[in-house]
């Protein structure tokens, strides 16, 4: 499969602590972002970069949210001090040109 | 006023029926549009993609883009149970995309 790929699936945490998921992209794709998305809503755009440079960040993505993209491949996207409103399912897409593809996604549960 | 609007539905049609669906948006430097199909606890599938103004076709599905009026349409011919999912209407100026909120289609056979 040559698709975007998301780990893990699933993560439920306790409140205050730190998660980490991970997005590989297709491979020839030089563009990845990231979004959120809640029950009943449309994703909402957290971040993107362009090879390894981030180039935008939302609003929503506050100081305990973190994205890398080290050597432009995968990339990452940490939040620390977890809150329940963090739960949500986390999105990674990718694209070559305007079109984005999106992963199977990270569904994260606070506790 | 939100950026993109789109009707949350639920929508319940005949198996056969056409879909029309539809967005309307704010913002007139969008010019790439998307629609894509979630289903349940899954990541959105991109379904179609148009440029600008103009329609697209492809097999039972048609898009249709009037930035004039600021409001795209998904027509989908035919349609079957498997199309039962969430649509996603998205758009860009280029890089991060505006999604509506989705429209939760049934069809019933």
């Amino acid at each position: 499969d040559t698709g975007v790929s998301q780990d893990p699936r699933h993560k439920i945490t306790k409140r205050g602590q730190n998660v980490t998921f991970r997005c590989d992209p297709i491979s020839e794709h030089n563009r990845l972002y990231w979004y959120r998305q809640t029950l009943g809503q449309g994703p909402e755009f957290l971040t993107y970069f362009q090879n390894e440079a981030q180039l935008e960040k939302s609003r929503l993505l506050s100081d305990r949210f973190s994205a890398e993209r080290p050597k432009g491949s995968f990339s990452t996207l940490e939040i620390q001090r977890t809150e329940q409103g963090d739960s949500a399912m986390y999105l990674c897409a990718s694209s070559l040109m305007a079109e984005q593809f999106f992963g199977p996604g990270t569904r994260l549960t606070v506790l | 006023q939100k950026e993109v609007e789109q009707d949350p539905g639920p929508l319940s049609v005949p198996e056969g029926a056409i879909v029309s669906l539809n967005c309307t948006y704010s913002n007139s430097a969008f010019q790439y549009f998307m629609w894509y199909r979630q289903y349940s606890r899954k990541g959105p599938e991109l379904l179609m993609y148009t440029y600008s103004s103009g329609n697209k076709e492809d097999g039972r599905f048609t898009a249709q883009v009037d930035k004039s009026s600021k409001y795209i349409s998904l027509f989908i011919r035919d349609s079957q149970p498997s199309d039962s999912a969430t649509y996603l209407c998205a758009m860009s100026a280029y890089g991060d995309m505006r999604f509506g909120a989705g429209t939760r289609l049934t069809v019933k056979p």
